[in-house]
């Protein structure tokens, strides 16, 4: 079974379009996250959810809306895609929020804005 | 947050042992030091975990000098297989209080 999976793990469009992107976990974590990985490899925080709960949200444009329906799933809905939006994007999960507690990663969802 | 810096890549031939440093000249108390490993096509995988001192497990060694304002990760005798993008995150995720460095490409070569 895959601890941290997301769907889809390709995905293409044009701008200006609305996609999504869903994260689910099966660890029993209480946290998950949006990490954004650029075409130079650094890794950045996006949003990070406990229990349902927003608990950081970094300088993201709102285009970009975290959804928790329950705390094994955080899905991420973007709107009016920009070429600049193209990148990867990974979800994360860890045990409990303010801990220091190991990071689960998803395989990542590598989104192409034409 | 704390801002580290790594070396934009390495390269190494099988069997050496490999360091690579992270510097994190303004790591916070309560911050520790975490070890990811990430191959082509997947997410980050965590290495190793640290406070202060010396850690080790089956895969890597970490160390950390008494001012904790740097951290080397120890790779022994490595493989092809280890070939790939290493960071260091320093603080706690969960808390909003972390950055993870820029990463280093680790290439070994046979």
């Amino acid at each position: 079974d895959t601890a941290v999976s997301q769907t889809p793990k390709y995905l293409v469009t044009q701008m200006g379009n609305d996609k999504s992107i869903k994260c689910e976990q099966n660890l029993g974590h209480d946290t998950m996250y949006w990490y954004k990985q650029d075409s130079k490899k650094f890794l950045k925080i996006m949003f990070s959810y406990n229990n349902k709960e927003l608990i950081i949200n970094e300088t993201v444009p709102n285009r970009f809306s975290p959804k928790s329906p329950d705390k094994a799933h955080l899905n991420l809905h973007i709107n009016s895609l920009e070429l600049g939006d193209s990148a990867v994007y990974f979800c994360a999960s860890s045990l409990a929020a303010g801990g220091t507690g190991e990071l689960f990663f998803g395989e990542g969802s590598r989104l192409t804005v034409l | 947050l704390a801002k580290t810096t790594q070396p934009i890549s390495m390269d190494s031939y099988e069997g050496q042992e490999v360091n690579i440093t992270c510097s994190h000249n303004n790591i916070a108390t309560n911050d520790y030091i975490t070890w990811y490993q990430q191959f082509p096509s997947q997410g980050p995988r965590f290495i190793i975990q640290g406070y202060k001192t010396k850690v080790t497990n089956e895969v890597a060694s970490l160390f950390i000098p008494a001012d904790r304002k740097s951290s080397t990760l120890s790779l022994p005798r490595v493989s092809l297989s280890d070939t790939a993008v290493y960071y260091c995150l320093v603080g706690a995720p969960a808390a909003g209080k972390s950055t993870f460095g820029d990463g280093t490409t680790l290439t070994v070569k046979p």
